[in-house]
């Protein structure tokens, strides 16, 4: 069975400075893993992911997640937040094993402050 | 826009009604989900389609929720006798068999 941990439901951050959205997950394979954001009244949008390639992976809006297989953590980061950055951020596994492909997270709702 | 459409986007019924809402997903995809999302919770797994086949059902979906996707492109999902407790986000998501999921906008569904 595979899970996801996120281990902060809110995060606040100021303008300018960098933002981490802690996740851990448990799998019974090698998983690929996203993070997912969700902006109000939107679609979720993917912002990236891993799949067994580079453990550093780069998204959009400079975001970027680190796989660390040693800590089944896989936290999202950004160097300088923007307001345009608040939103909620689900990290979620897929399991090759399983046919449910998708498994979130219960989502970290970020706010930028000015 | 090529994405995945959902219809409608907003639906309120009263309780006991019967709704139904249509996914349209990027059309080369052959993979088809549905999630379900409530208020400040993950979007949660219901059912998915390989091309027209309904490969597995969640047991969050009760035998008065039925998906379908008859030709394998578009498919429905219909709630029976809708309950105050089916009120939710209902997503529609696609993907290539070895893709990764491109997610509709939902439709929101209050059943007063």
């Amino acid at each position: 069975a595979q899970s996801v941990t996120q281990l902060d439901s809110h995060v606040s951050v100021s303008e300018g400075t960098p933002v981490l959205l802690r996740c851990n997950y448990s799998s019974s394979y090698s998983p690929s893993l996203f993070w997912y954001v969700q902006h109000p009244n939107k679609g979720l949008q993917l912002l990236l992911k891993y799949t067994s390639a580079a453990t550093l992976v780069k998204g959009i809006n400079g975001f970027e997640a680190e796989f660390k297989k040693s800590e089944t953590s896989f936290h999202l980061t950004k160097p300088s937040a923007h307001m345009s950055d608040a939103a909620e951020y689900f990290c979620v596994v897929s399991d090759p094993g399983s046919a449910r492909q998708l498994t979130f997270g219960s989502g970290t709702q970020l706010t930028v402050l000015p | 826009d090529t994405g995945v459409s959902q219809n409608p986007r907003h639906k309120i019924t009263k309780r006991g009604q019967n709704v139904t809402f249509r996914c349209d997903p990027i059309s080369e995809h052959n993979r088809l989900y549905w999630y379900r999302q409530t208020l400040g919770q993950g979007p949660e797994f219901l059912t998915y389609f390989q091309n027209e086949a309904q490969l597995e059902k969640s047991r969050l979906l009760s035998d008065r929720f039925s998906a379908e996707r008859p030709k394998g492109s578009f498919s429905t999902l219909e709630i029976q006798r809708t309950e105050q407790g089916d009120s939710a986000m209902y997503l529609c998501a696609s993907s290539l068999v070895r893709g990764w999921a491109f997610f509709g906008q939902g439709t929101r569904l209050t059943v007063v």
